[in-house]
């Protein structure tokens, strides 16, 4: 099946450290993005992607760091310097052939503890 | 920069009732806008979008979405809800001139009592 695929699930992180997530797409999708969701604030954008090899920053980029090294591959490392990590994270990927419509993985939870 | 905002946090309804969720936004250009619903413990989904053409948008579901140009809106609407429409749903908007950038209203959160 076609689709965007995120992982882990559920992950728990201790202060400190570093933590990356994956996101998959076998959608042949150009671009991809990394949204941040929380209570309230809806989704923020925090980097995307719009060809291999380029990437930009979004509104909440800092303590995050992605690469986009494959079409297909747009990981997210959650880095020490994000000052509140916890949250559901969003990778999503557009298809510009649909007057750009996105659409979205099944998130992944970070708990810092 | 665009931004989105959507009026409601929280709607608490009934059964059959009907349901409109406003969403605004702000930017000069011309627009692409969205719909999608988040239900409970699940993915994203797109509800419906509009590109251009008949400002009235018919989506899945039931839904609907009206875009009046001059009031920068794009509201949500169903005539008559049920049970399993509770969950949150989020406006969003992207510049036709740059669809690189998708921006999302806060969400509204909708509970359907049975």
């Amino acid at each position: 099946d076609g689709g965007i695929t995120q992982s882990p699930k559920y992950l728990f992180r201790k202060e400190g450290q570093n933590v990356t997530l994956s996101c998959e797409q076998n959608l042949n999708h150009d671009a991809m993005y990394w949204y941040r969701q929380d209570p309230g604030q809806g989704l923020r954008l925090i980097y995307y992607s719009q060809i291999v090899n380029d990437f930009q920053k979004g509104d909440i980029a800092e303590g995050y760091s992605v690469s986009r090294e494959k079409k297909e591959s747009f990981p997210l490392t959650v880095t020490s310097a994000q000052k509140n990590p916890t949250a559901f994270y969003l990778c999503a990927s557009r298809d510009s052939h649909s007057g750009n419509t996105i659409y979205f993985g099944e998130g992944s939870w970070l708990t810092v503890v | 920069a665009q931004s989105v905002s959507q009026h409601n946090h929280h709607v608490i309804l009934s059964e059959a009732a009907s349901l409109e969720l406003g969403c605004n936004y702000s930017y000069g250009g011309t627009v692409n806008l969205f719909w999608y619903v988040q239900y409970p413990g699940q993915h994203l989904q797109l509800l419906l979008k509009y590109f251009s053409g008949d400002p009235l948008v018919k989506g899945i579901k039931g839904f609907e979405a009206e875009f009046i140009k001059s009031k920068f809106s794009f509201n949500l609407r169903k005539p008559s809800v049920q049970w399993s429409d509770t969950a949150e749903y989020f406006c969003a908007v992207t510049p036709k001139a740059a669809g690189n950038k998708l921006t999302f209203g806060g969400g509204t959160r909708v509970l359907v009592k049975p």
